[in-house]
C-alpha cells in the first residue's frame, strides 16, 4: 500500500534554530516525493520535488531510500516559516499524489 | 492566466441537496484532479482527468459524486443528495507531465462546503 506518514503533527521551533520536519514513506518501488507548503489564508503550493534537487527558500530534503524517508530540512529558521507543510509521494510512472497528514511548523520569536 | 480558479469559495447547502462546483486550470496543463480535505488530514485523493478521459476514480468517491471534463477545459463535480460527512474543503489541482515525471500540482483556492 502507498502511504506517506509524518508523525509530528506540530512542530515548534526557535527562530534562528535548525527545522527538520519527518517524512516516511511506504512504497514498493521508486516513487517521486514531494514537500508542499501552505501559508496562512493562501492555497497550497508546492514547495520542492526530490527528483529536482534544488533548494527552494533555504529548504532541502534528501531521499533515503534505505530508510524510505524524505526528511524536510533548513539550517536556520525565520519566522516566515511558519505554516502547515506536507509530505507528498507520486508512483514514478503515475499521476495521483498520495498526501501525509501534514506537520504544522510554528516559528517561535 | 492567473492559476487554477474554483468556484464558489463556500458552499452551505441543507442536507438532501445536489451541489456543484466547478474548477477551471492553468490552460497548458492537460491533467486535472480532484481532492477532498477535512480538518487534521492530507488531501485525500478523488479522481483525475487526463483531457477530457477520467482516468481514475477513488474509492471515496461513491455514487453521489460524479465527475466531468466534458471539452478537456474545466471541470465539474457533482454531489447529489448531500450528507453532513460531505462537509469539507474541495480542493482542484491541474498538472502537465514532462520527460523527467510529475511536476506536481498547482493547486486552486478550494471549494469550502458545509451541510447543515
Amino acid at each position: 500500500a502507498q502511504r506517506v506518514t509524518q508523525p509530528e503533527k506540530l512542530l515548534s521551533v526557535f527562530k534562528g534554530a535548525p527545522v527538520e520536519l519527518k517524512c516516511n514513506y511506504s512504497y514498493s518501488g521508486s516513487p517521486e516525493l514531494f514537500w508542499y507548503v501552505q501559508y496562512s489564508r493562501q492555497r497550497l503550493q508546492l514547495l520542492l520535488r526530490h527528483i529536482s534537487r534544488e533548494s527552494i527558500k533555504g529548504f532541502t530534503a534528501d531521499l533515503n531510500k534505505g530508510e524510505t524517508s524524505f526528511h524536510l530540512k533548513k539550517p536556520f529558521a525565520q519566522e516566515e516559516d511558519s505554516a502547515m507543510y506536507y509530505c507528498a509521494l507520486s508512483p514514478l510512472a503515475g499521476d495521483k499524489i498520495i498526501f501525509g497528514k501534514g506537520t504544522r511548523l510554528h516559528i517561535l520569536p | 492566466d492567473t492559476g487554477v480558479s474554483q468556484d464558489p469559495r463556500h458552499k452551505i447547502t441543507k442536507r438532501g441537496q445536489n451541489v456543484t462546483f466547478r474548477c477551471d486550470p492553468i490552460s497548458e496543463h492537460n491533467r486535472l484532479y480532484w481532492y477532498r480535505q477535512t480538518l487534521g488530514q492530507g488531501p485525500e485523493f478523488l479522481t483525475y482527468f487526463q483531457n477530457e478521459a477520467q482516468l481514475e476514480k477513488s474509492r471515496l468517491l461513491s455514487d453521489r459524486f460524479s465527475a466531468e471534463r466534458p471539452k478537456g477545459s474545466f471541470s465539474t463535480l457533482e454531489i447529489q443528495r448531500t450528507e453532513q460527512g460531505d462537509s469539507a474543503m474541495y480542493l482542484c489541482a491541474s498538472s502537465r507531465r514532462g520527460s523527467i515525471g510529475n511536476y506536481g500540482y498547482t493547486f486552486g483556492s478550494g471549494t469550502r462546503l458545509t451541510v447543515v
